[in-house]
């Protein structure tokens, strides 16, 4: 089945550039994560969906940064006035939502990515 | 900053070789995940640990929780090259706050 895509792959910026990264993530899933992952490190948490409700943003460098999903599917994640120090690789992830031993799990499913440069 | 911290960094073994790498942290987490990372591509789950003192085993992976829910190992027998890439933790509060370590960058020499 289909897996959770990204697109672009790679964009490359100008510095002061407006850029949109888009998600589609697996169908039916309720749960949509952003990460921001830089050169040799893990993800770092950037925002949460559960369906169109972003539920925590608290990760989000900046009020430059902003991400969407109005229809509980398609996200977007977009970065205003990009800065080089926003150059790293956005993963977009979905979770179906399931309960192990009486606690939520989020089993994530990752899309490839998208490789943001700002020169 | 990286909530879980993963031992060792990088590790670099010839094929047969059996390895074991860590995830540590300070916080009790609900769950836990191990994932795999390869150049240009997202993660990939490999298991999810609940219980403290869970084992999983998936084929010659062992995947261990500690029993305080503070730490977990993933030990590999008989290390492949196929086995080479990036391996992440991740924790998990009981809500959406999924934190990754910085992973052990595994490569195995044929």
């Amino acid at each position: 089945g289909a897996g959770v895509s990204q697109s672009p792959r790679y964009k490359v910026a100008k510095r002061g550039q407006d850029v949109a990264l888009r998600c589609d993530p697996i169908s039916g899933h309720v749960s949509l994560f952003w990460y921001q992952q830089a050169l040799g490190q893990g993800p770092e948490f950037l925002t949460y969906f559960q369906n169109e409700a972003q539920l925590d943003k608290s990760g989000l460098p900046s009020d430059r940064f902003f991400a969407e999903r109005p229809e509980g599917s398609v996200s977007t994640l977009k970065i205003q006035r990009t800065q080089q120090e926003d150059s790293a690789v956005y993963l977009c992830a979905s979770s179906p939502l399931r309960f192990l031993a009486g606690q939520t799990s989020y089993e994530q499913y990752f899309g490839p990515g998208t490789r943001l440069t700002v020169t | 900053t990286q909530l879980l911290e993963q031992s060792p960094q990088f590790l670099s073994i010839q094929e047969g070789e059996n390895l074991t790498v860590y995830c540590n942290s300070s916080s009790v987490f609900s769950s836990l995940q191990w994932y795999r990372q390869e150049p240009g591509e997202g993660p990939v789950l490999l298991v999810t640990v609940v219980t403290g003192g869970e084992v999983k085993k998936l084929k010659r992976l062992t995947f261990q929780f500690g029993d305080a829910r503070k730490d977990s190992s993933l030990h590999i027998t008989a290390a492949q090259p196929g086995d080479t890439g990036l391996y992440l933790c991740a924790g998990a509060h009981n809500n959406n706050d999924m934190r990754f370590g910085a992973g052990t960058r595994l490569t195995v020499k044929p």
